[in-house]
């Protein structure tokens, strides 16, 4: 079964660093808004970002504003989530997935394929 | 934002039984296009989640006929017709129509 891979989890210091990535093959890439879902322990899903197919529109939980970018790659098939200023409160597991169709970064028939995640633990 | 609240939190379901689960929306999840974005999500245990339903009744491929969804509006449900081990997991509801994209808390089905 087709599905993302997710790498560049880890354990992190608050204010801290991470560069996620998800590679995605044989899902035609280009054709899909990307986005990143995380899930804190024991917690539910919430969504965090996603990207316009040729990553010209790009939309944030407010919590993360400011502070994370996500960008792709399309010649690599590849989805990347820039962390910076990290806080407790990011630990979780990071899920990539896809979506056919945004409207100003509200995604319809939304998150038909997940990756498995990765972690991210922010902790001194 | 749109605030999805999900009943009962925790589901205690006998094998062969059905289930039944409520999402209510605190608004109106119909969009401009006159579809109705509101997804089901299954998390099994230690695995990611998976899509079930999308626009409130229609099945992803692979997802057994004994899964249903219907609603309309702000209310939604999906129902397990006899439940199986398989099941067992937790189920949120997901809305696509309102900014930001928002899910339920989560109903955490176990097998009595």
């Amino acid at each position: 079964e087709v599905q993302p891979v997710e790498s560049g989890g880890g354990l992190v210091q608050p204010g801290g660093s991470l560069r996620l990535s998800c590679a995605v093959s044989g899902l035609s890439f280009s054709n899909y808004w990307m986005t990143w879902v995380r899930q804190a322990p024991g917690k539910g899903l919430e969504w965090v970002a996603n990207i316009k197919q040729d990553g010209s529109e790009k939309y944030y939980v407010d919590s993360v504003k400011g502070r994370f970018t996500i960008s792709r790659d399309n010649a690599k098939n590849s989805l990347y989530l820039q962390m910076n200023s990290l806080r407790a409160e990011d630990t979780a597991v990071y899920y990539c997935t896809r979506a056919p169709h945004c409207f100003n970064g509200v995604c319809q028939n939304a998150f038909d394929i997940w990756g498995r995640g990765t972690m991210v633990t922010v902790s001194s | 934002d749109v605030v999805m609240t999900q009943s009962p939190l925790s589901l205690p379901v006998t094998l062969g039984q059905p289930a039944s689960i409520s999402c209510r929306s605190s608004q109106s999840l119909v969009y401009s296009d006159g579809n109705t974005y509101l997804n089901w999500f299954q998390q099994r245990p230690g695995q990611s989640p998976r899509r079930l339903i999308y626009k409130v009744s229609n099945r992803d491929s692979g997802v057994p006929d004994r899964f249903s969804g219907s609603g309309s509006g702000t209310d939604f449900t999906l129902k397990i017709s006899r439940v199986e081990a398989e099941d067992v997991g937790v189920y949120y509801c997901m809305q696509g129509t309102h900014w930001l994209i928002t899910f339920g808390q989560g109903t955490r089905l176990e097998i009595k």
